[in-house]
Formats: C-alpha cells, sequence, structure tokens
C-alpha cells in the first residue's frame, strides 16, 4: 500500500524534545519534496516546513527557525522533525505530506504532540 | 494570523453550489499557484485542487477552482452531505519565503 506514516509523538514537557518520523512505503520518497504541516487544538493547518528531494533546500516559518529541523535519510525512505525547545504552542497533530501541491499528494494520518508540564 | 483570508464559515443545502473566497496578495495568489484542501479534523487533508484550477486524480468534478487577481474561490457545485468539512486555501508566499494555508472556511450542508 502507497502511504506515509507518521511517528514520534507523545507527550513532552515545556523545553524539551522530540524528533518525528515520517515513513513512506509502496514508494520511494526521494523522488518528493516532503511537508510537515500542523494543527493545534481548535485552530487551522500549519505549514511548519518542508525539504526538496535531496535535502539541499529547506524551509521553516518564522515560528520554528532555529529550534526545529528537517532532515531526511533516503536510505531509510523517511523524513525527519527534530524538535528543540519545545514550548505548550508547538501542541499540535503533526502531519507528513509528499508532493503537497501536486498531482501526487499524499498525507500521513498525523501523531499527536502534547507539550505541558 | 494567516496573509489567507477565508469567511469562517459557508452553507448550502444538498444540491446547491457554495462558492469560497480566499484573499491574498501580490506576494502569494498573484505570484504562485493556489491550492485547496480539504480537512476532517483528526483525518489526513486532502488535496481538491492544485495549480489554481487542476484536480488531482479521484476528485469530483463538482469541485473546482479558479483565479480572479489577488484572490482565490473554490466552488462546490451540487452540495453533498460529505462535502461537510473544513476547507483551506493555501499557497508559497514570496514575502514570506514559506507556504501559508488560509485561515479556512467550515462548510456546513443544512
Amino acid at each position: 500500500e502507497v502511504q506515509v506514516v507518521e511517528s514520534g509523538g507523545g507527550l513532552v514537557q515545556p523545553g524539551g524534545s522530540l524528533r518525528l518520523s515520517c515513513a513512506a512505503s509502496g514508494f520511494t520518497l526521494t523522488s518528493y519534496w516532503v511537508t510537515w504541516v500542523r494543527q493545534a487544538p481548535g485552530k487551522g493547518l500549519e505549514w511548519v516546513a518542508n525539504i526538496n528531494q535531496d535535502g539541499s533546500q529547506r524551509y521553516y516559518v518564522d515560528s520554528v527557525k532555529g529550534r526545529f529541523t528537517i532532515s531526511r535519510d533516503n536510505a531509510k525512505n523517511s523524513v525527519f522533525l527534530q524538535m528543540h525547545s519545545l514550548s505548550a504552542e508547538d501542541t499540535a497533530v503533526y502531519y507528513c505530506a509528499r508532493g503537497i501541491a501536486s498531482s501526487s499528494s499524499l498525507w500521513g494520518q498525523g501523531t499527536q504532540v502534547t507539550v505541558s508540564s | 494570523q494567516s496573509v489567507l483570508t477565508q469567511p469562517p464559515s459557508a452553507s448550502g443545502t444538498p444540491g446547491q453550489r457554495v462558492t469560497i473566497s480566499c484573499s491574498g496578495s501580490k506576494s502569494n495568489i498573484v505570484s504562485n499557484t493556489v491550492n485547496w484542501y480539504q480537512h476532517l479534523p483528526g483525518t489526513a487533508p486532502k488535496l481538491l485542487i492544485y495549480s489554481n484550477n487542476q484536480r488531482p486524480s479521484g476528485v469530483p468534478a463538482r469541485f473546482s477552482g479558479s483565479i480572479s487577481g489577488t484572490s482565490a474561490s473554490l466552488a462546490i457545485s451540487g452540495l453533498q452531505s460529505e462535502d461537510e468539512a473544513d476547507y483551506y486555501c493555501a499557497a508559497w508566499d514570496n514575502r514570506l519565503d514559506g507556504f501559508v494555508f488560509g485561515t479556512g472556511t467550515k462548510v456546513s450542508v443544512l
């Protein structure tokens, strides 16, 4: 089955770190831009970061610059989001998507990140 | 606060046509293509329209997109109960150097 599956979410204390993974199955993720999008409770969708096919281009929303790092391991057919200095404002469902704005767009079901003491 | 503004809600009866607007600016809608997503919270968002007016395979033809100046629109014709969801426009913004989603519109089928 062609899909992307997020993992790594959970409960973390303010100031803590978490690493999210986006694993692809049924296709080669190396051919696509990959994007992380989040939705905080009661809020709309927010673009977080994206990375191109070889990892040479990375973009971030201002609110996570310097704290989050997007990377990919093409050998593992996966993309990662390393998150540091987490705060309550980072609490959200995090979605991974390939080709967010193309005919081959494919999204995962999301992983919950909760920042709380 | 998003740079793409949508009405918070829209509604219609089954079979009606509903239109959702997305107001932007030169740095996003005018300079780059617009995409539309359907989302039921807790589920995977779904791309409905890309490149202003293109539908991915499997998206019904009753969903259509258009652009006029600094605004974009999504039209749903022949509204169905399964269309009840949140809808978001999105585009790359050259000034922010990032992808931006609209504020979202909740569509209700009366």
